[in-house]
């Protein structure tokens, strides 16, 4: 158990809907990151927040926007979904803003129907 | 390149070591991580190595590292059924987050 929860495990939705996946990091941890993870493109980095502010910002769509709270939960938020937004979300998170090690969760599964 | 690069697919049998290679981009990253992702399960980390290392050994992991090649490896000892997953290497450039690779898929034949 890497201390980091996200959920919900699995979601089906309807192409055109919105979705938030929720995101606690480990205890102490400031540091948050969104991947995606589908076939074809591997794990892909889409946002990170450290101690609530947007760190860095990697290939993430405008139809994504991610948030963390002050008590360092994130969401992240998916709108106007599409069939090929169906994947695997991930978060990790570290100490620092770059902290040697990330933990990741166990990951949300998207699946747009 | 831009990409960390890995090979897809490696089979051993059980018991031979087994030996997972990676390409990284950036000469000046500071840390280099292995990463293993069971079937239906989150990225579980496995070791990291500093840069200015060539070599960290952790129980049945060995992991070694070439910066003039910028090539890291991760060798596993007698490899096990149970070590079937996908690994991957990551890299972390300077203060920015981690990018992987696609992942190796590695099949443990008993």
């Amino acid at each position: 158990d890497s201390g980091v929860t996200q959920t919900p495990k699995h979601l089906i939705t309807a192409t055109g809907q919105r979705v938030t996946l929720r995101c606690s990091p480990r205890s102490g941890d400031l540091s948050v990151y969104w991947y995606q993870q589908s076939l074809d493109q591997g794990l892909q980095f889409l946002i990170q927040y450290y101690n609530g502010e947007e760190r860095a910002k990697g290939n993430i769509l405008e139809r994504f926007s991610a948030q963390q709270f002050p008590d360092l939960h994130s969401e992240l938020n998916l709108s106007s979904l599409e069939l090929g937004d169906s994947a695997l979300y991930f978060c990790a998170s570290s100490e620092q803003g770059a902290g040697t090690e990330a933990f990741f969760g166990q990951g949300t599964r998207l699946t747009v129907v | 390149g831009e990409d960390v690069e890995q090979s897809l697919f490696l089979s051993v049998r059980e018991g031979d070591s087994s030996v997972i290679n990676c390409t990284y981009t950036d000469s000046s990253s500071t840390y280099l991580y292995w990463y293993k992702q069971e079937p239906g399960a989150g990225l579980q980390l496995l070791t990291y190595i500093f840069s200015n290392m060539d070599m960290k050994q952790d129980q049945r992991l060995t992991v070694l590292l070439n910066k003039k090649d910028k090539h890291l490896s991760l060798r596993i000892a007698d490899t096990q059924t149970g070590d079937s997953a996908i690994y991957f290497c990551a890299e972390r450039r300077g203060n920015t987050p981690l990018v992987f690779g696609k992942g190796t898929r590695l099949s443990v034949i008993a």
